[in-house]
């Protein structure tokens, strides 16, 4: 069984500075997707970055970024320029590929605060 | 189109009662996934359906629970007799199946505390 930890409870950073949150999984498949979700305090879950495992480029989306090491099942989220808005509880998840479904598998999270 | 819509977004009930749960998804969306949520975890599959097909449920889903999409459109959930342990909040997600993106849209979700 494919899984997902997040071993940072809680990370803080200051306002306008770069903070990157941690992620490892583990799964035997080769091809995957993995995911970062933000989840504010209104607990809309929001897509934040996607990375394709058989892309070897790391994915970026604006201040948004991954660092993804395929070999060491590492996945992780650099936000850089912080800002107040990216306060929220940060998800990492898996999904197969080929298996007919979307289904994710979640870490436990990460709150981020950003301190102004 | 206003995304996945989740209703009621709390529900306070008493051990032992019924509870449904209601999710509206995206129109032309016709896979829909349940989870459910406890406090400082991560989001667990429950089931998902396409179209009306309830395709895979999770072990978690126990016989009190009951998922349905009657029409391919909207789905509920519901509990019956409710325990303490239910206490979670209940998100729905949706997407349309082979657009290659594996992107799932979810609901602000509905919270349930037992008493």
């Amino acid at each position: 069984a494919q899984t997902v930890t997040q071993s940072q409870p809680e990370m803080s950073v200051q306002e306008a500075e770069t903070v990157t949150l941690s992620c490892t999984y583990d799964t035997s498949e080769s091809d995957y997707y993995l995911f970062w979700y933000k989840q504010p305090p209104s607990r809309q879950m929001i897509l934040v970055i996607r990375q394709e495992a058989y892309k070897q480029q790391n994915a970026t989306e604006n201040r948004f970024s991954v660092n993804f090491q395929k070999a060491a099942k590492s996945f992780s989220l650099k936000i850089s320029d912080s800002q107040l808005g990216d306060a929220a509880m940060y998800f990492c998840a898996y999904s197969r590929t080929n298996f007919g479904n979307e289904k994710l598998t979640f870490g436990t999270g990460t709150r981020l605060t950003i301190i102004p | 189109d206003t995304g996945v819509s989740q209703d009621p977004r709390h529900k306070i009930t008493k051990r032992g009662q019924n509870v449904t749960f209601r999710c509206d998804p995206i129109s032309e969306h016709n896979r829909l996934y349940w989870y459910r949520q406890t406090l400082g975890q991560g989001p667990e599959f429950l089931t998902y359906f396409q179209n009306e097909a309830q395709l895979e449920k999770s072990r978690l889903l126990s016989d009190r629970f009951s998922a349905e999409r009657p029409k391919g459109s909207f789905s509920t959930l519901e509990i019956q007799r409710t325990e303490q342990g239910d206490s979670a909040m209940y998100l729905c997600a949706s997407t349309l199946s082979n657009s290659g993106a594996n992107v799932l849209t979810f609901g602000a979700g509905s919270r349930l505390t037992v008493l």
